[in-house]
This record gives C-alpha cells, sequence and structure tokens, in this order.
C-alpha cells in the first residue's frame, strides 16, 4: 500500500496569514493527489484534484502543488472558515489511500 | 444538483452484517467514467477507503479489510451498497458514500453524502 504522511499535524495561523500542508507519498503517484476539508460534525470536501486542480466553487486562495512524492496546499489569506482538518488522498493505485490528516485553527 | 445520502442500522451486534445504501441523485452510475466509493471514519479519527464501483461494475476493495466487503449498485434506482460480514467493534464508525467523477482522473471524490453513524456492541 501507498502510505501518505502528512505534516504538520495541526497548527494554528492567524487572520490572514499564509499556510502550507505538506504530503508526503511512500513511491511516486503521478500527481493523483486529492486534498479535502472537513469541518466539525460534516463530511470532507473537495478542494483540489490531480495535485493543483482547483474544484469547482472552491476559493482561489486554495491552491495545491508538488509532484512525484511530494505535494502541498497552500492557503493564502488565512479565513475563519478555514479551520478544520485537511486530508490528502493518493487515487494513482489501489488501496486508495487517506493522510491522517492536518488540523488547522485560528490563532 | 448531486446529492447522496446513505441509510444504515444504526447499530447492530457483533458478528452480523452490516449493510449499508447509497441512494444518489444528479448524476448516473451508467455514465460512462462514473463511480462511487464508500470511506469511513471513526469517531475522532482519520478516513479509510473501503471500496469503490464504476460504471462498468468493475468494483475495488481494501484488502485490509480481507474478504468481508461486498459492493454493488442498482443503476436503474440509482442507489449504491456495500456490505460487510462478521462485524466487530473496530467497525464502528461514519460510513460515507461519494461520487467519483467521469474524467480522465480517476479515483478522487467529489460529492460526499452526509454520512451514517454505525454502531457495533453487544
Amino acid at each position: 500500500d501507498i502510505q501518505m504522511t502528512q505534516s504538520p499535524h495541526s497548527l494554528s495561523a492567524s487572520l490572514g496569514e499564509t499556510v502550507s500542508i505538506e504530503c508526503l507519498a511512500s513511491e511516486g503517484i503521478s500527481n493523483y493527489l486529492a486534498w479535502y476539508q472537513q469541518k466539525p460534525g460534516k463530511s470532507p470536501q473537495l478542494l483540489i484534484y490531480y495535485a493543483s486542480s482547483l474544484q469547482d466553487g472552491v476559493p482561489s486562495r486554495f491552491s495545491g502543488s508538488g509532484s512525484g512524492t511530494q505535494y502541498s496546499l497552500k492557503i493564502s489569506n488565512m479565513q475563519p472558515e478555514d479551520e478544520g482538518v485537511y486530508y490528502c488522498q493518493q487515487g494513482y493505485k489501489y488501496p486508495n489511500t487517506f493522510g491522517a490528516g492536518t488540523k488547522l485553527e485560528l490563532k | 444538483q448531486v446529492t447522496l445520502k446513505e441509510s444504515g442500522p444504526g447499530i447492530l451486534q457483533p458478528s452480523q452484517t452490516l449493510s449499508l445504501t447509497c441512494t444518489f441523485s444528479g448524476f448516473s452510475l451508467s455514465t460512462y467514467g462514473m463511480g462511487v466509493g464508500w470511506i469511513r471514519q471513526p469517531s475522532g479519527k482519520g478516513l479509510e477507503w473501503l471500496a469503490n464501483i464504476w460504471w462498468d461494475d468493475d468494483k475495488y476493495y481494501n484488502p485490509s479489510l480481507k474478504n468481508r466487503l461486498t459492493i454493488s449498485k442498482d443503476t436503474s434506482n440509482n442507489q449504491a451498497f456495500l456490505k460487510i460480514t462478521n462485524v466487530d467493534t473496530a467497525d464502528t464508525a461514519t460510513y460515507y458514500c461519494a461520487r467519483m467523477p467521469e474524467g480522465i482522473v480517476p479515483n478522487y471524490f467529489d460529492y460526499w453524502g452526509q454520512g451514517v453513524m454505525v454502531t457495533v456492541s453487544s
């Protein structure tokens, strides 16, 4: 199985700050990487697919980048509604696997 | 408008079979390239992918659950199903179904259901 290692486990950011979350795959995944946001009591929501493609309706302050085994999600201009847990997921090989999640809080 | 909604028994006893239904609208599982997946999340923990089914009835399972999973679909009624046999307390979780859109990029989930909580307890 492809292991997805997310870092950091948690972080806090001030209003307007830019934050980055990293995801490291145990082998190359050819950009088949998605990012999701989950708020408490809610289902995950797709933010980014194919490493850098922004899902319709997602604010442009979210962006994804990376290649090979290393990927990142950047949130520019942190807003209160960006609080939540963020997960990466690889769709390159079965079984599909998720990272353990990164909890983002507003400082 | 794409929507998905999961339904299940709520609570069941160890060794029983868990049967989950995903009823969706706004897309068809007979459309080329479309798929539905099941993902679960124990309370306070991360996401675990369980199974995918595609428009052509191709199926994929998480081998960590060995041979306990069966995924199926009813295209005419816009439903997908997941069965988990021989459940135990470790299967207690919120279960989500989610759509995998048609396109050249496979295996990501663009619409999710609200989830259904399942508790396994004696």
